[in-house]
């Protein structure tokens, strides 16, 4: 119940193109859900998050959808480029909890 | 934009050695936590740290793993004695704790290998 599935594993798409992950978790307690943009050799760094009372969040280029129903979110690229290349990691906290549960990750490839 | 630090970088050691990671988390940050990553899995929480002592750990947390904050700035995790299942990536993280700030902050963490 404390886990975060994700989906696709790899991406490749063109430059321009608009890239779409998914996860999803069963775990209704968990109220914050991160995306994680991971580059070789470096730490994750927090790209975007939304909590449960809003279905969608924007930042620049960035798009999490989230459906509380059906206990879905997703992250949207918008005319992704070359540099976006790297892996993706969505995860989920419970309010309660300190800890973050991060999905499998999903490695994008973005050609030029 | 502020960082954390971690040292070193690699670390190779034989297995049922000690190993220590080191890690200076952003200065104002309350909340301290480490996590691993093994080689193409997924990240995995290993414990959290508040106010100079755990708040939560997982199950991978067991008797051979510890933290430590010794001296108001480093924060420490070590394994007693390592196995070869320990080699992976670990990565501090720290966050300043307040209801409207949750980003969490990572370093760029310490490949063990255990040989």
């Amino acid at each position: 119940q404390q886990q975060v599935k994700q989906s696709p594993q790899s991406l490749i798409v063109q430059k321009g193109g608009i890239p779409i992950i998914n996860c999803a978790y069963e775990n209704t307690a968990f109220d914050y859900f991160p995306w994680y943009q991971q580059f070789p050799g470096k730490g994750p760094a927090l790209l975007i998050a939304i909590r449960p009372d809003v279905s969608e969040k924007k930042e620049g280029r960035f798009t999490i959808s989230f459906n509380k129903s059906a206990k879905q979110f997703s992250l949207h690229i918008m005319d992704s480029q070359p540099g976006d290349s790297a892996t993706y990691f969505c995860a989920a906290q419970e309010t309660s909890g300190s800890r973050l549960t991060f999905g499998e990750g999903t490695q994008l490839t973005v050609n030029p | 934009e502020p960082e954390v630090t971690q040292t070193p970088s690699h670390q190779v050691t034989q297995m049922g050695q000690e190993v220590i990671l080191r890690c200076v988390p952003i200065s104002n940050h309350l909340y301290f936590y480490w996590y691993r990553q093994i080689l193409g899995q997924k990240v995995e929480f290993l414990v959290s740290f508040y106010n100079n002592e755990i708040s939560e750990k997982s199950e991978i947390f067991d008797d051979q793993f510890s933290v430590e904050r010794p001296d108001g700035s480093n924060f420490t995790l070590k394994i007693r004695s390592t196995k070869l299942e320990d080699s992976a990536m670990y990565f501090c993280a720290s966050r300043a704790w307040s209801p409207t700030n949750e980003k969490l902050f990572f370093g760029s963490g310490t490949q063990l290998s255990v040989l």
